[in-house]
Formats: structure tokens, C-alpha cells, sequence
């Protein structure tokens, strides 16, 4: 068993839709991040949390520490919003999940 | 303030060749990390490095692969006598301090083909 699990592996979803991410891992942390990575290759970090929720734009994500699981969600998605979002936690080095690849059709 | 720079951005080597990849933090920063990407696979940590120290390589292969961070100039990923398995994107980070505490911005990475 992985030590970081997302859901779902992919996700096809229409323009204007909001989209929920998850992640559960299974290791002690002291921070989660969410990263992501354009058809190109390129790699982004969007959020780094340990606690609570933070709101960037149309991003949220959401963390419970407790339970060992974070969420990301996308308000209003857009195409533009099509890529692999990543689910990594710190724990001395980043482990990552195996990611789920994000499709929104027009 | 540049960003996180790789280069090359792409690297054809036969089998049996070597492999430089240099990784230019970004301003400020003196921790860098190396992360690969197998096709199709997920990101995994090969070594966490500060200037001129290794601080947990626990993710590299025990052979062929060594990395450097010296005092001056980039952090360089060596890969000697390259497989087919070693064909991969191979990404690069850095962090002002902690991975603890400090976010990693990424580089576009280097991808690595073996013939």
C-alpha cells in the first residue's frame, strides 16, 4: 500500500463543474502539499498546509490532520484547468501520490 | 528573481554513456532536491542536498548515481554508464530552508533518453 493514495486516478468533468481531489496518507507529516503538472511537464506547488484550508483564486484546499486526509477543490472549473494534480506530504522528504489526471471539457 | 533552473532540458545518451544533469537554485536558496519521474509512473525522491552536504540520498540507486551540491555553481545529477531504465524526467527543487517548513519550487526538469 502506497503511503500517499489519491482519488480518483481520473477525473472528466464539464466546463463550470466543481471538482474534489482527495488524498489520504498514512505516515505522520508536517505538511501536505498539492502540486501540478501541465501536459508540458512543468511542475507547480499550489498549496503547502499543515492545518486548516487555504483559498488561492478558484483553489481550496483543506487538510485534517486527525483523520490524515486533505482535499483540493476547484470552483468553476475550466479547461485551462486541465492537468495531474499531485498529492505530496513532508515527512523529512517529500512522498508523493500517484496523481490524478484532470480533464474539463468545453 | 529567476526560477529553479535545469539544464538540459532534454538529453539523448546511448547505453553505457553518462549523464550531467545541473540544477540552478533559485536566488537565496541552499537546499535542493531531486526528484524522478519514470514514464508513467508517479514522482519519487532520489536525494536531498544543502551546499557542499548530503543530507538523505535514502531514494538514489546505489550505483552509477551520484549527486553534488558544491560551495559555487549548480547541483549536478550523475548518472554513469546509462541503461534503457534509466530514461526518465528527472526534476530538480529548492527551498530556502527546511522541507519541513519551506515550500520547493521546481525546475521544468531534464528528460533523459537512453538508446
Amino acid at each position: 500500500k502506497n503511503e500517499v493514495e489519491q482519488s480518483p486516478q481520473n477525473l472528466t468533468a464539464q466546463e463550470g463543474e466543481f471538482i474534489t481531489i482527495n488524498c489520504s496518507y498514512s505516515v505522520g507529516i508536517s505538511a501536505l502539499h498539492w502540486l501540478q503538472q501541465h501536459p508540458g511537464g512543468g511542475i507547480v506547488s499550489l498549496f503547502m498546509l499543515s492545518s486548516g484550508k487555504k483559498k488561492h483564486g478558484r483553489l481550496i484546499a483543506t487538510i485534517n490532520i486527525q483523520e490524515k486526509h486533505s482535499s483540493l477543490h476547484i470552483t468553476a472549473s475550466h479547461p485551462r484547468d486541465s492537468a495531474v494534480y499531485i498529492c505530496a506530504v513532508t515527512s523529512q522528504k517529500l512522498v508523493f501520490g500517484q496523481g490524478t489526471r484532470l480533464t474539463i471539457n468545453p | 528573481n529567476a526560477g529553479v533552473m535545469q539544464n538540459p532540458r532534454h538529453l539523448v545518451r546511448r547505453r553505457g554513456q553518462e549523464a550531467r544533469l545541473r540544477c540552478s537554485p533559485m536566488k537565496g536558496h541552499s537546499h535542493v532536491y531531486w526528484y524522478r519521474q519514470l514514464p508513467e509512473e508517479g514522482l519519487k525522491f532520489m536525494v536531498y542536498l544543502q551546499k557542499e552536504n548530503i543530507i538523505d540520498e535514502s531514494g538514489m540507486p546505489k550505483e552509477r548515481f551520484s549527486a553534488e551540491f558544491p560551495k559555487e555553481g549548480p547541483s549536478i545529477l550523475r548518472i554513469q554508464q546509462v541503461v534503457r531504465g534509466d530514461s526518465a524526467a528527472y526534476f530538480c527543487a529548492s527551498s530556502p530552508g527546511l522541507a519541513e517548513v519551506y515550500e520547493q519550487y521546481f525546475g521544468p526538469g531534464t528528460r533523459l533518453t537512453v538508446t
